[in-house]
């Protein structure tokens, strides 16, 4: 079965550093892109970017280039959003989800389960 | 950036209504790059529709997909209970791949 689990939620402090992660399993990791997603409290979904873990190229979002820093690491099959200073606007449910295709198709399939990030003072 | 603006904002349904969604595109985009998911509340996102009308892998055949460049829409034929939930497209034609804003269909 194809998977996408992502690491716990966190509470944060503004200015603080983190970075969440989320596992793949179940499928050739290095052959997919995997994209994340923002869901600030009652809205919609943002896309911030996607990584192909193969050779780590890298797309982002212009709302959220400098804002983030997705990174992979292949070895254990695991791809990254990362901040290096919080701000209380970052407050949002991150999701990861595999680029999926199929000929000239392309989806976001699965979904991991979502990462609740808190940043409060 | 492709804006994607997703009409209504709420749509107020009853159970076994037809539901008819709309998804226009600021500018041309391939029905293969259009998608369509389905949110419920306090879950992940899950993929209805790809390639603007093909249903994803155990998806019921109430749901249909349609549309081609800058207009798309999602129909459900009959609603039941589990369909009421928010409704988001995506594209996948150009960087950034946005999404819309989505649309909620409530229970009337």
């Amino acid at each position: 079965e194809v998977q996408l689990v992502q690491s716990g939620a966190e509470v944060k402090k503004p200015g603080e550093s983190l970075k969440i992660s989320c596992k793949g399993s179940g499928y050739s990791f290095t052959s997919y892109w995997i994209g994340w997603v923002r869901q600030m409290p009652g809205k919609g979904l943002e896309w911030m970017g996607i990584i192909y873990p193969g050779d780590s190229d890298t797309r982002y979002s212009p709302s959220f280039q400098g804002q983030v820093t997705i990174s992979a690491d292949k070895s254990i099959s695991t791809a990254y959003l990362q901040w290096s200073s919080l701000k209380a606007s970052d407050t949002a449910m991150y999701y990861c989800a595999r680029r999926e295709y199929y000929g000239d198709y392309v989806w976001f399939d699965p979904w991991g389960q979502g990462t609740l990030v808190t940043v409060s003072s | 950036e492709i804006v994607l603006t997703q009409s209504p904002g709420t749509l107020s349904l009853s159970p076994g209504e037809r539901a008819t969604l709309s998804c226009r595109a600021s500018q041309s985009v391939s029905s293969s790059y259009l998608a369509w998911y389905q949110q419920k509340p306090g879950q992940a996102p899950r993929l209805l529709i790809y390639g603007a009308s093909s249903r994803a892998t155990g998806i019921p055949d109430r749901f249909s997909g349609s549309g081609s460049g800058t207009d798309f829409t999602l129909t459900i034929s009959r609603l039941e209970p589990e369909d009421f939930a928010v409704y988001y497209c995506q594209q996948y034609g150009s960087s950034p791949e946005t999404f819309g804003q989505g649309t909620k269909v409530e229970i009337k």
